[in-house]
């Protein structure tokens, strides 16, 4: 069974600061990962797919990488903003119908 | 997302009531999920659909069932709600699985009492 963990389940950060929130997963066997953003009472919105065969997505201030060999990723948000407030979800696809999400790592930038 | 709609959004419904969420999309997509969402939990797979009448179960499939009549409805029924099944329910969408990524729809905050 894949286990998603992310690490840690909150972090606070002043303004104009870089994010840097981590995603380890069990199985390395994986089609691919999705970064999430969820605002509170709200749905899932995707912020970046990597595919199995890719290192980095990049989109904006957001950058995320992929080392499956460790079982990890990580997602970068540059000069954070209050506006970055929101919980961001990592999910491994690990087979082709499937994801397997982390609990979520809550994030509070002020201002 | 326009393309992804769930109803009801919030429902209170009483112990041992059927209850049935519903799920329609205007984007042709192929697969379908039902997923739960509960503090600590994160998002938990309770079932998902391939196509019209294609549908298997998930991490979390006690206690729910689904039908999938025609492409753009995915139905998700409780035969007898408990207080375990008080919940946000998730409804996704994909084009030809998880390889081109998932697109959520707003929820349904279920309270059984």
């Amino acid at each position: 069974k894949q286990e998603v963990t992310q690490i840690p389940a909150a972090l606070s950060v002043p303004e104009g600061e870089n994010l840097v929130l981590n995603c380890s997963f069990t199985d390395s066997a994986i089609y691919n990962l999705q970064w999430f953003r969820q605002d509170p009472g709200k749905g899932l919105t995707s912020l970046l797919l990597i595919q199995s065969s890719q290192r980095e997505q990049t989109s904006g201030r957001l950058n995320a990488s992929l080392d499956k060999s460790s079982g990890r990723s990580t997602l970068y948000i540059a000069a954070s903003q209050p506006g970055d407030s929101a919980t961001y979800l990592c999910a491994v696809g690990f087979n082709d119908y499937k994801l397997s999400f982390g609990a979520g790592t809550t994030v509070t930038v002020r201002a | 997302d326009a393309g992804i709609t769930q109803s009801p959004r919030h429902k209170v419904t009483e112990t041992g009531t059927p209850v049935t969420l519903r799920c329609h999309q205007t984007e042709n997509h192929r697969y379908m999920y039902w997923y739960r969402q509960d503090p600590g939990h994160g998002l938990r797979l309770i079932h998902y659909s391939y196509g019209v009448k294609d549908t298997d179960k998930g991490e979390v499939s006690d206690g729910y069932s689904v039908s999938r009549s025609k492409t753009e409805d995915f139905l998700l029924t409780l035969e007898s709600a408990t207080s375990s099944q008080t919940s946000v329910y998730f409804c996704a969408l994909s084009r030809t699985g998880a390889n081109y990524g998932y697109t959520f729809g707003s929820g349904t905050r279920l309270t059984v009492v």
